[in-house]
């Protein structure tokens, strides 16, 4: 599986769109980009994938350059709730087990 | 929704028990996984499972075991604790095309 670099750290003020950046530039072409977040003392949880389009669901926005080598997660309208370490993962679909680096401290301010 | 429950949130052992943690899925998937996270370590792999009684070493398969003899069912041993495996065990199922579902984890301390 192709590795991935994160920031360690950002901050998002309350209400504003968190936009956590992610490279990945030896993804392969079967390989989809997976995001998870975890919450303090909590397990990990899903929020998006994608292969090459943009993705959209009810929790973030996926947004994947045409290269590939590179996405952003979009969470619109942070809340404090969002405040957790999100993790990018490149992986084939049935690539089985999940790699997590060292993710994306994300703390939302109000 | 879907839902990932392990038996227990906080446990406490002494070095040279055997320690079982146990862990449920209700989707029906077949890939069920086991997950330690140690600070600056992230989460390592110990053992997974694809199918019933089937089951792969991870990562970091030594000085654990597994079992899984029903497809909802996939339990962790730790057949004699030591102070090093104390950690956050996390358990995570899902189908073989689609995103893994975690549970909410295990802290084991062992003294």
């Amino acid at each position: 599986d192709a590795k991935t670099t994160q920031p360690p750290s950002m901050d998002c003020a309350e209400g504003r769109a968190a936009n956590l950046p992610c490279n990945h530039s030896t993804i392969s072409g079967n390989e989809y980009v997976y995001w998870y977040r975890q919450i303090h003392s909590q397990g990990p949880q899903y929020i998006i994938h994608g292969l090459k389009n943009n993705e959209t669901n009810e929790m973030a926005s996926l947004i994947i350059t045409e290269d590939r080598k590179s996405s952003t997660l979009i969470l619109p309208h942070a809340t404090l709730r969002d405040t957790a370490v999100y993790y990018c993962i490149v992986r084939t679909p049935q690539g089985g087990k999940l790699i997590f680096g060292q993710g994306t401290e994300l703390s939302v301010k109000p | 929704d879907v839902k990932v429950t392990q038996s227990s949130r906080y446990l406490v052992k002494r070095t040279g028990e055997k320690v079982f943690l146990e862990c449920v899925q209700d989707m029906d998937h077949e890939n069920m996984f086991w997950y330690r996270q140690d600070p600056g370590l992230g989460l390592r792999l110990i053992y997974f499972s694809y199918d019933v009684k089937m089951k792969e070493k991870g990562d970091i398969p030594e000085g654990y075991s597994v079992s899984r003899e029903k497809k909802e069912r996939f339990s962790l041993i730790l057949e004699s604790a030591s102070t090093n495996q104390t950690s956050m065990y996390l358990c995570a199922s899902g189908d073989v095309y689609n995103e893994q579902f975690f549970g909410p984890g295990t802290r084991l301390t062992v003294l």
